[in-house]
């Protein structure tokens, strides 16, 4: 069974400090991996959708890297600003699923002070 | 702006009552999937419609329905509603039922159950 973990849950960064997000997850046999962000009481975001055979993508002040073998993810956010206090959520498609579902962590929060 | 809307925004309903939440997809996506996002967790999957056919189911019990029609609108109904039921539904459309697109979610319904 799946697990998909991150960790801290909460995380608070004066602005300019560059971000480090981590997930993990228990079985390797993932499709792709997504990370979303989610302002409070709202829907969530795509950021970023790294397929299985890909090792990082990138967007902007954004990067995510993707080691399968080590069942980890890496979501990097650099210089960051007050605007980006939000919740990250990873989430992984499993290639044993015979459907688009997603297994999601329970996010980190993070806020960024001025 | 992801094009993905849902009504209501809010609902208050109480134990023992049946909810109807609504979801309308962007156009062309033939793909729609439901999450339940309890307060400090990550979205839970419910069900998935590829093209008004049910193409997979999490562990939500049957008092949980959807439909899915032609014109890129859904449904996702709740019969007996328990206090446990309160929470965020998120619905999510993609282009087909692998997650190879990325999912675009919507804002949203808080439920809460009294």
């Amino acid at each position: 069974k799946q697990e998909v973990t991150q960790i801290p849950a909460a995380l608070s960064v004066p602005e300019g400090e560059n971000l480090v997000l981590n997930c993990s997850f228990t079985d390797s046999a993932i499709y792709n991996l997504q990370w979303f962000r989610q302002d409070p009481g709202k829907g969530l975001t795509s950021l970023l959708l790294i397929q299985s055979s890909q090792r990082e993508q990138t967007s902007g002040r954004l990067n995510a890297s993707l080691d399968k073998s080590s069942g980890r993810s890496t979501l990097y956010i650099a210089a960051s600003q007050p605007g980006d206090s939000a919740t990250y959520l990873c989430a992984v498609e499993m290639t044993t699923d015979s459907w688009g579902k997603l297994q999601f962590g329970a996010g980190t929060q993070v806020v960024v002070t001025p | 702006e992801t094009g993905v809307t849902q009504s209501p925004t809010h609902l208050i309903k109480t134990r023992g009552q049946q909810v109807t939440l609504r979801c309308s997809s962007q156009s062309g996506h033939n793909t729609v999937s439901w999450y339940q996002q309890a307060l400090g967790q990550g979205p839970q999957f419910i069900f998935q419609y590829y093209r008004e056919e049910e193409n997979g189911r999490g562990n939500f019990p049957p008092r949980f329905s959807g439909l899915q029609f032609p014109n890129y609108s859904s449904e996702l109904n709740v019969n007996a509603l328990e206090l446990d039921d309160s929470a965020l539904y998120l619905c999510a459309s993609s282009l087909e039922a692998r997650g190879a697109d990325t999912q675009y979610f919507g804002p949203g319904t808080r439920l809460t159950v009294l």
